[in-house]
């Protein structure tokens, strides 16, 4: 089953402007981590934000988590044509463990030149 | 060079036909997992396993069947019984010590079934 759904589902920007995806979830969670894939290639890991953190940044990423609401979401911040992919959130159940992480159906993120 | 290697990159059988997908890693990492993607979806588990000689099903074990002799290996196959065989195999390895909870993936393989 997923538990993470994208929004939107695509998203096209010119390069320089700022990307925001959403990811919302059902149950609780130990932790919500953002991966990207390029088209037709395996998951790349971005970053990972625990249960008790707020936000947290990384080079032009920037995520933030509301438990309260059950969503996070993804800045990428003066985007670059190379930052077109696919962008998923996996989320790790408690009762699964990090073993089992549950992955979103993905926002397909372009950004022209 | 650390990582995972799937292969083929590309595979193509006829119905009816098993087939077995490669996974090999050199990360050292316990837990290893196989996942099916489709076309404008997301990951969905088939397989995992967190140590050598154990493995349980994920959300879509139907049809497959895997192994796990080593730990560098987790091999795939995709049996006659699996319904829709033709998707995008993924396959991604962990640490199991809870110092991250990051998975890595290796390239996958796509398989047509005809």
């Amino acid at each position: 089953s997923q538990q993470g759904e994208e929004d939107p589902q695509a998203l096209s920007i010119q390069e320089g402007e700022n990307a925001t995806m959403n990811c919302s979830y059902k149950t609780s969670i130990n932790n919500l981590q953002w991966y990207r894939q390029n088209s037709g290639r395996g998951l790349v890991h971005l970053i990972l934000i625990r249960s008790n953190e707020r936000e947290k940044h990384s080079g032009r990423l920037r995520v933030t988590l509301d438990t309260s609401k059950k969503s996070s979401s993804l800045l990428i911040t003066a985007s670059r044509a190379a930052d077109t992919a696919s962008y998923f959130c996996a989320t790790d159940p408690p009762q699964g463990g990090s073993e089992k992480l549950v992955f979103g159906k993905g926002t397909k993120l372009t950004v022209n030149p | 060079d650390g990582g995972i290697t799937q292969s083929p990159k590309y595979l193509f059988r006829k119905e009816g036909q098993n087939v077995t997908l490669s996974c090999e890693q050199n990360l050292n990492h316990d837990a290893m997992y196989w996942y099916r993607q489709d076309p404008g979806q997301g990951l969905r588990l088939i397989y995992y396993s967190q140590i050598v000689n154990d493995f349980q099903k994920g959300d879509i074990a139907e049809g497959y069947s895997v192994s796990r002799e080593k730990k560098e290996s987790f091999p795939l196959t995709v049996t006659s019984a699996q319904k829709n065989p033709t998707a995008f195999y993924l396959c991604a390895s962990s640490a199991r010590d809870r110092s991250s909870y990051e998975q890595y993936f290796g390239p996958g393989t796509r398989l047509t079934v005809t």
